[in-house]
């Protein structure tokens, strides 16, 4: 079974700080990673879709990095804003999706 | 389009009563999830579709649980005699259904039964 761990949990930042966000899974053999932005009682909104081909994935502010061999991805946020306050979940896709708990990010203005 | 819909958006509903959720996914998607949500954690799969047919269901989905996806379409969730434990946000979503597509989630059902 693929589990999914988010590390930290939770994260406060002032504005204008960089944010770095971790994700590890257990089973390599995955087709994509997709990183989620869910804000407090709303649905998920995709932000990048990592293919298992790739290393690495830009939109905007955000970069993620997937390296599958170690089970490993990472969302960078540059430049955060109060914006970016919200709950940040990794979901790896072996057919369905499996999630990990979510990193919860405050940015102080 | 506008997306992956899901309704009602909030439901109350007395314990032992059934409930139905729709989720109407992006068109032509061949795929559709459903996944529970509580608080502080990740989103839970419960089952999936391609076009009509069921193709897997979790352990999560007791007896009292049923979907359906009537002609590769809307799905409807049913919840037969609620539990309080069944208090939860119900998400849906959907995907192309190839390998490397993007899935896209409705804003969810949140389900509150007392």
């Amino acid at each position: 079974k693929q589990e999914v761990t988010q590390i930290p949990a939770a994260l406060s930042v002032p504005e204008g700080e960089n944010l770095v966000l971790n994700c590890s899974f257990t089973d390599s053999a995955i087709y994509n990673l997709q990183w989620f932005r869910q804000d407090p009682g709303k649905g998920l909104t995709s932000l990048l879709l990592i293919q298992s081909s790739q290393r690495e994935q830009t939109s905007g502010r955000l970069n993620a990095s997937l390296d599958k061999s170690s089970g490993r991805s990472t969302l960078y946020i540059a430049a955060s804003q109060p914006g970016d306050s919200a709950t940040y979940l990794c979901a790896v896709d072996d057919y369905k999706l499996s999630f990990g708990a979510g990193t919860t990010v405050t940015v102080r203005a | 389009d506008t997306g992956v819909s899901q309704d009602p958006r909030h439901k109350i509903t007395k314990r032992g009563q059934n409930v139905t959720f729709r989720c109407d996914p992006i068109s032509e998607h061949n795929r559709l999830y459903w996944y529970r949500q509580t608080l502080g954690q990740g989103p839970e799969f419960l089952t999936y579709f391609q076009n009509e047919a069921q193709l897997e269901k979790s352990r999560l989905l007791s007896d009292r649980f049923s979907a359906e996806r009537p002609k590769g379409s809307f799905s409807t969730l049913e919840i037969q005699r609620t539990e309080q434990g069944d208090s939860a946000m119900y998400l849906c979503a959907s995907s192309a259904g190839t390998k490397n597509t993007e899935a896209f989630f409705g804003q969810g059902t949140r389900l509150t039964v007392v």
